[in-house]
């Protein structure tokens, strides 16, 4: 049974459109995040959810909108698509969300945008 | 300056060699993670350290907070080791990681 799940693993599109990216972890935690992971293999945060509501929101262009409609799943959609998109984005999810907490990471989904 | 350095970038190894990877960092933390990611991208945490020393299997893991410092220690190195190592850390009460940018590590049977 896989513990943090991604769909989809790979996403092509064209510049312009709208996408979204599913999580679900099956953990039982009720911390979940989403990270980008750019071309230079760096990862950053983008947000943080706990029990369905937002906790951190870094600097991310609001073109991307998290949603979380329980503590399982967090979502992320993205609005008018960039060139600057294109990275790897990992979902992860922790037990309570404290710095001590390990994290799991889903295997992520590759956007490309052309 | 990223906040989270580590070194070296990158490091190729014989099978059976001790390796070391190194991160330090420059902001107040909570806790400070090793992670591991494969050459099929899959991220795995290895570990979690607020203090001291911990140990699983070949990998050792160490933290001076006075210094701003921790290690990860392979021994007995395998080519299966062969991965990016990534140290991040989280600060106050909340688990947001800041990353390094990863140590690339193969080990040559």
């Amino acid at each position: 049974d896989t513990a943090v799940s991604q769909t989809p693993k790979y996403l092509v599109t064209q510049m312009g459109n709208d996408k979204s990216i599913k999580c679900e972890q099956n953990l039982g935690h009720d911390t979940m995040y989403w990270y980008k992971q750019d071309s230079k293999k760096f990862l950053k945060i983008m947000f943080s959810y706990n029990n369905k509501e937002l906790i951190i929101n870094e600097t991310v262009p609001n073109r991307f909108s998290p949603k979380s409609p329980d503590k399982a799943h967090l979502n992320l959609h993205i609005n008018s698509l960039e060139l600057g998109d294109s990275a790897v984005y990992f979902c992860a999810s922790s037990r309570q969300g404290k710095s001590t907490d390990t994290q799991y990471f889903g295997p992520g989904t590759r956007l490309t945008v052309l | 300056k990223n906040e989270v350095e580590q070194s070296p970038q990158n490091l190729t190894a014989q099978e059976g060699e001790f390796i070391t990877i190194n991160c330090s960092y420059s902001v107040g933390i909570s806790a400070l993670h090793w992670l591991q990611q494969h050459p099929g991208g899959g991220i795995v945490s290895l570990f979690m350290l607020s203090s001291g020393k911990k140990k699983h299997g070949r990998l050792i893991a160490t933290i001076n907070i006075q210094e701003k410092h921790s290690s990860l220690h392979i021994t007995a190195s395998h080519p299966r080791d062969s991965a990016v190592y990534i140290c991040a850390v989280s600060s106050g009460s909340q688990g947001n990681l800041i990353f390094g940018k990863g140590t690339k590590l193969s080990v040559k049977p």
